[in-house]
């Protein structure tokens, strides 16, 4: 149960794209199309963003998007806007009931 | 509205136990798989606990497998983890979350407002 990586940090201008890569292993994250993406503000819980590597819940502007190529996931934010700055996590099924997150990456928007 | 509310942190000593509870409503409680997460100071989130829809399933992070149980009580639509053995490193916010749906592989879509649980003497 090691937990997915990810850049410590990721930074981008107003308006600009910025993607966020998530890598495990074949036994979650390439084994499974269950990556799922949360974004968390200071103090705040999590925010449910992305299920299933791509899909977006109800009232998630699509400007999130996210994609898988093997072992790697990948949340994509386009026309970055200043509410967008906040901590990401990602996180994977790993089969047998259990779940492994990501160490997060914190995004500024400049 | 689905709602999810965490009470029962709190301050204990290396050692001791605690006991969590996160009260829902808004959704069918008894359709779907609960976990909880933890957070520690600083740090990232970290999965720590699984019950399924049905009960059937239980499942442990193993940094607290034998330490930690997961339950609920369906007639009061509320979750629990007992917290036993306590060590300094469990201190955290722990969250409960709600599976998005019933195979529990779509994600967590609501979150509670989390509990503070610090170990320390």
């Amino acid at each position: 149960q090691s937990a997915l990586t990810q850049p410590r940090s990721v930074s981008g201008s107003p308006g600009q794209s910025v993607t966020i890569s998530c890598t495990g292993t074949s036994s979650d994250v390439g084994g499974y199309n269950y990556v799922s993406w949360y974004q968390q503000h200071p103090g705040k819980a999590p925010k449910f963003m992305i299920y299933d590597v791509s899909k977006r819940p109800s009232g998630v502007p699509d400007r999130f998007s996210g994609s898988k190529s093997g072992n790697t996931a990948s949340l994509t934010i386009s026309g970055l806007q200043a509410e967008d700055e906040a901590d990401y996590f990602c996180c994977s099924y790993a089969g047998s009931y259990t779940w492994v997150f990501g160490g997060g990456t914190k995004l500024t928007v400049l | 509205q689905v709602q999810l509310v965490e009470s029962g942190g709190g301050v204990v000593q290396p050692g001791g136990s605690l006991r969590l509870s996160c009260a829902t409503s808004g959704f069918t409680f008894s359709n779907f798989g609960m976990h909880w997460v933890r957070q520690a100071p600083g740090r990232g989130l970290e999965w720590v606990a699984f019950i399924r829809f049905d009960g059937t399933h239980i499942s442990y992070a193993d940094s607290v497998k034998g330490r930690f149980t997961i339950s609920r009580d369906i007639s009061k639509n509320t979750l629990h983890l007992q917290l036993n053995s306590l060590r300094p490193e469990d201190t955290a916010v722990y969250y409960c979350a709600k599976d998005r749906r019933v195979t529990s592989t779509g994600g967590f879509d609501y979150w509670g407002q989390g509990t503070l649980v610090t170990v320390s003497s």
